[in-house]
């Protein structure tokens, strides 16, 4: 049982270039949950799903696109990539009839220059 | 508009002392609050959690208290050990309807347990 697992880890991009990043988790959650962690600001939101073939827009959504084809992945697409997209990018998940917890991946750093 | 506020970037205890780390939300309809852990080039990790019904929730050294009417919760670590070293995210949910379980975090605290 690995939980929620990220790739890549660590990406370096040049600016305008694209990515794909991925989250599977094998908890069979219903929900997944892409944030971006920067310096002073903790995790914010970026897109979110409630079950596959579903997404929604969360707190910062611009720039990024998301797919949820499977159940258990959850991509995080940046078209043309932006300086100010360096950060940590985290993956969680979360089964719909718990509490509220979220259960979180181990995170990909990613690096525009 | 930052709704969850971690107001100390930086804490420093000593080995055996309590820590206390503070969370302050502005959203009223904040119902369920979270600690996570968050330790170097990993991902955070769930700490305890506390429902609006309930005002005190203790899980072995961990205790999180919650005061509504002043829309503050904090976390209490007795006794501190080195491994608690580590960023400390609160977050807060508002549940039901559709809010489908998303987490406001604040900006985390980095607690330093001193040996």
């Amino acid at each position: 049982n690995a939980g929620v697992t990220q790739t890549p880890k660590f990406r370096v991009l040049k600016t305008g270039q694209s990515m794909t990043l991925l989250c599977a988790q094998d908890m069979n959650h219903e929900y997944m949950y892409w944030y971006r962690q920067d310096p002073g600001m903790g995790l914010r939101l970026i897109h979110y799903s409630v079950g596959e073939g579903t997404t929604a827009k969360g707190e910062v959504p611009d720039g990024y696109n998301v797919s949820r084809l499977k159940k258990q992945n959850f991509l995080l697409g940046l078209e043309s990539a932006a300086p100010s997209q360096t950060s940590v990018y985290f993956c969680a998940s979360r089964n719909r009839q718990e509490e509220e917890t979220q259960y979180f991946g181990p995170g990909t750093r990613l690096l525009v220059l | 508009d930052q709704q969850v506020k971690q107001n100390s970037p930086s804490l420093s205890v000593q080995e055996g002392r309590i820590s206390i780390l503070n969370c302050d939300y502005t959203n009223s309809m904040f119902d369920y609050f979270l600690w996570y852990k968050k330790y170097p080039a990993e991902g955070p990790t769930f700490l305890i959690s506390i429902s609006s019904i309930k005002d005190k929730n203790e899980d072995g050294r961990f205790t999180v208290f919650l005061n509504k009417s002043a829309k503050h919760l904090s976390l209490h670590i007795v006794p501190s050990q080195p491994g608690d070293s580590a960023v400390y995210f609160c977050a807060a949910s508002a549940t039901g309807g559709t809010s489908y379980g998303k987490l406001t975090f604040g900006q985390g605290t980095i607690l330093t347990v001193h040996p």
